[in-house]
């Protein structure tokens, strides 16, 4: 079945520093969505791409969905705590419209 | 702003109870969301209704059910609990505009252990 893949697993990086997860789907996408979930917390909205080769800038948040409309990316420039949470990416699925969720990126960010 | 509430943030059963979990949204959504989180699995969609009375099986509808009699309501029970229905449940809503693409709005989740 469609399948949306998230890389890596797990990240931990230096107060700072640079971090990107990135999105991968089975199957073209009509739109993709980003979620942030803070430990403890529920997933939150952040972003929706539409467009092909779209590109999206939040502060130091930068999303990209790719040109084939098959996979995403998200960047965070300089991290900082307030960043540390899990980051879901999610599409609707071709034939019924359900979103469906990658596993998700926890960020770890260490001051 | 949209509000999801669900009606218990941690709930503990015990195996073989029928056990109900509430979600109310006030922001008269017409989409409404079941789903299950648990450690490196991501979100699994358990139910989605898209109108009063509707239901739709998501991709692990096995051992619950879901009742929608007002359009502000969703609620799904578990007809027979087992351990295995120990996870973070979350609810969330959607507007409709021709589709179920839109943002989904997240209640802040209910916490179940089955014993």
């Amino acid at each position: 079945g469609q399948q949306v893949m998230q890389i890596p697993q797990y990240q931990h990086v230096q107060e700072g520093e640079d971090f990107t997860t990135y999105c991968n789907s089975s199957t073209t996408l009509s739109n993709i969505q980003w979620y942030k979930q803070r430990p403890g917390g529920h997933p939150v909205f952040l972003i929706q791409l539409v467009k092909s080769g779209e590109v999206k800038k939040q502060k130091r948040l930068t999303f990209q969905f790719g040109e084939a409309k098959k996979n995403s990316s998200l960047h965070i420039t300089a991290t900082q705590t307030t960043d540390v949470g899990t980051y879901f990416c999610a599409g609707p699925h071709s034939n019924t419209g359900k979103l469906i969720f990658g596993q998700g990126t926890t960020l770890q960010v260490k001051p | 702003d949209v509000k999801v509430t669900q009606s218990s943030r941690y709930l503990v059963k015990r195996t073989g109870e029928k056990v109900f979990l509430e979600c109310v949204q006030d922001m008269d959504h017409e989409n409404m969301f079941w789903y299950r989180q648990d450690p490196g699995l991501g979100l699994r969609l358990i139910y989605f209704s898209y109108d009063v009375k509707m239901k739709e099986k998501g991709d692990i509808p096995e051992g619950y059910s879901v009742s929608r009699e007002k359009k502000e309501r969703f609620s799904l029970i578990l007809e027979s609990a087992s351990t295995n229905q120990t996870s973070m449940y979350l609810c969330a809503s959607s507007p409709n505009s021709g589709g179920y693409y839109n943002e989904q709005f997240f209640g802040p989740g209910t916490r179940l252990t089955v014993l």
